[in-house]
């Protein structure tokens, strides 16, 4: 099976940098990605990471360890819009496994 | 960038009444597309894995007459939610891929009330 772990919640303020990690237990394994998703809306795709090493897309980045089954999503320059909840999802086994979410509020 | 539209956006309806939600990639072929169920405040949970041209893999505990699911064409699948209940009332949100190694495409999700 699958499984992520992520925090439930990070709070920052305007302009801070804010690091959400995830870890993840697969049997099978393509890649990592990462989502964003608004109240009320559906997720969005923000970053992807099959290979080792960091990738970057304007003010977010994401990196991956595949041997520490790990990867996490850096935001850099926080702005009010980025308050949101943040799903790490694995794909593998021909699907996608999400988080549970992090809840990122940006405070001015 | 790839498109994915998901119709109706919101509906409501009545105990007992079936429902079906559309999901269309409009600007690629998917040959797979997923339909994930989410509660307020909670994570997306997959209900099934739908492949043009054969029946839909459900995920463990859902029920397969209940969640009907239909993918006709490399750019259609539907979800009928059959006899629903006020239980069922849930945000539907569809996805889909180009390829096994690209990432997912979300339709803007269905708001179901079921009353």
């Amino acid at each position: 099976g699958q499984s992520l772990e992520q925090p439930s919640e990070v709070t920052a303020v305007e302009g801070a940098i804010v690091q959400i990690n995830c870890t993840y237990q697969t049997s099978g394994f393509y890649g990592l990605s990462w989502y964003q998703q608004h109240d009320g809306g559906a997720p969005t795709f923000l970053s992807y990471n099959a290979l080792d090493g960091l990738e970057e897309t304007g003010r977010f980045s994401s990196f991956l360890s595949r041997s520490d089954s790990y990867g996490y999503l850096l935001l850099q320059e926080l702005q009010m819009k980025d308050s949101a909840s943040y799903f790490c999802a694995v794909d593998g086994a021909g699907k996608s496994t999400f988080g549970d979410g992090t809840t990122l509020t940006v405070k001015p | 960038g790839a498109v994915v539209s998901q119709h109706p956006s919101r509906v409501i309806c009545k105990s007992g009444t079936s429902v079906k939600i559309e999901c269309r990639s409009l600007d690629f072929q998917a040959t797979t597309m997923f339909w994930y169920r989410q509660f307020p405040k909670q994570s997306l949970m997959l209900m099934a894995t739908s492949n043009e041209g054969s029946k839909a893999t459900y995920e463990q505990g859902v029920e397969k007459d209940k969640f009907l699911i239909n993918h006709a064409s490399l750019t259609l699948s539907t979800l009928t939610v059959t006899s629903a209940h006020p239980e069922d009332s849930s945000f539907y949100i569809c996805s889909a891929r180009e390829e096994v190694d690209s990432p997912l495409h979300f339709g803007n999700g269905t708001r179901l009330t079921v009353t």
